[in-house]
C-alpha cells in the first residue's frame, strides 16, 4: 500500500518569504502527484499535477517538482502571502485511487 | 463548467440514527469517488465506481455503510446506524479518465456530526 507522508506538518513563516513544502511516498508506480489546498471547511482545490514523465510543473507562484526515482515532491511557494495561509496536501494517483499524505497547515503571518 | 456538488454540506445527527450524503460529479466525468477525512488526517477511501460498478470497496464498512450509483451518475452514500466515530468530513470527488493525467476533481464536503 502507498504510503504518503509530508513533513513539515504545520508552518509558519512571515508575508513574502519563499517557501518548500515536502511529500514523500514509499511506491514510485505512481501515474501522477497531485498538490491541493484545502482551506477550514472547505473542499480541495487542486494546485498543481505533475505526471509521473514530468520532472516540475508551475503555475504563478506555485513551483512542484518530482523525483519519482527517490520518492519525493516539493512544493514551492514564492514570496507568500496571507492568503496562501492553508492546508497543503499532496496525493500519489496509482491508477485506481489517490493516496493522500496528512497534510501541511501553512500560516503566513502578515 | 459546474464543478462536483455535495449536499448537505453539514449534518447534525444523534447516534444509532440513519443518515445520507448525495453528490454529483462533473458532467462527463465517469470515475467517482467518496473519500473519508477524519480532523487533522488526510483523505481515506471508501469506495470507487466506473460509472455505476464499484470497483473497489475495500475500504468500506459495508456493515453500515452502502453506497449507491444508479445510471453511472450521482451518488448517495448511507450510513446506518451512526456512531460516534463517523463524525468526519465526507468528500466526493470524480475524474474522467484513467493515465497519466488523471485528475480528481473534489466537492465542497459533507460534515458529520453524531452526538
Amino acid at each position: 500500500k502507498q504510503e504518503v507522508t509530508q513533513i513539515p506538518a504545520a508552518l509558519s513563516v512571515p508575508e513574502g518569504e519563499n517557501l518548500v513544502l515536502n511529500c514523500s511516498f514509499t511506491d514510485s508506480a505512481i501515474y501522477n502527484l497531485q498538490w491541493f489546498r484545502q482551506d477550514p471547511g472547505k473542499g480541495l482545490t487542486s494546485l498543481l499535477l505533475i505526471q509521473s514523465s514530468q520532472r516540475e510543473q508551475t503555475s504563478g507562484r506555485l513551483n512542484a517538482s518530482l523525483d519519482k526515482s527517490s520518492g519525493r515532491s516539493t512544493l514551492y511557494i514564492a514570496a507568500s502571502q496571507p492568503g496562501d495561509s492553508a492546508t497543503y496536501l499532496c496525493a500519489c494517483y496509482t491508477g485506481n485511487q489517490f493516496y493522500f499524505g496528512t497534510g501541511t497547515s501553512l500560516t503566513v503571518i502578515p | 463548467e459546474a464543478g462536483v456538488v455535495q449536499s448537505p454540506r453539514y449534518k447534525i445527527i444523534e447516534k444509532k440514527q440513519p443518515v445520507a450524503f448525495w453528490c454529483n460529479p462533473i458532467s462527463g466525468h465517469n470515475t467517482l469517488y467518496w473519500y473519508l477525512q477524519n480532523l487533522g488526517q488526510g483523505p481515506e477511501l471508501l469506495i470507487r465506481y466506473e460509472n455505476e460498478e464499484a470497483v473497489d470497496d475495500s475500504q468500506l464498512p459495508k456493515d453500515r455503510f452502502s453506497a449507491e450509483r444508479l445510471k453511472g451518475v450521482d451518488s448517495t452514500l448511507k450510513i446506518q446506524p451512526a456512531e460516534l466515530g463517523d463524525s468526519a468530513v465526507y468528500l466526493c470527488a470524480s475524474s474522467p479518465r484513467t493515465g497519466a493525467n488523471t485528475e480528481a476533481f473534489f466537492g465542497q464536503g459533507t460534515r458529520l456530526t453524531v452526538v
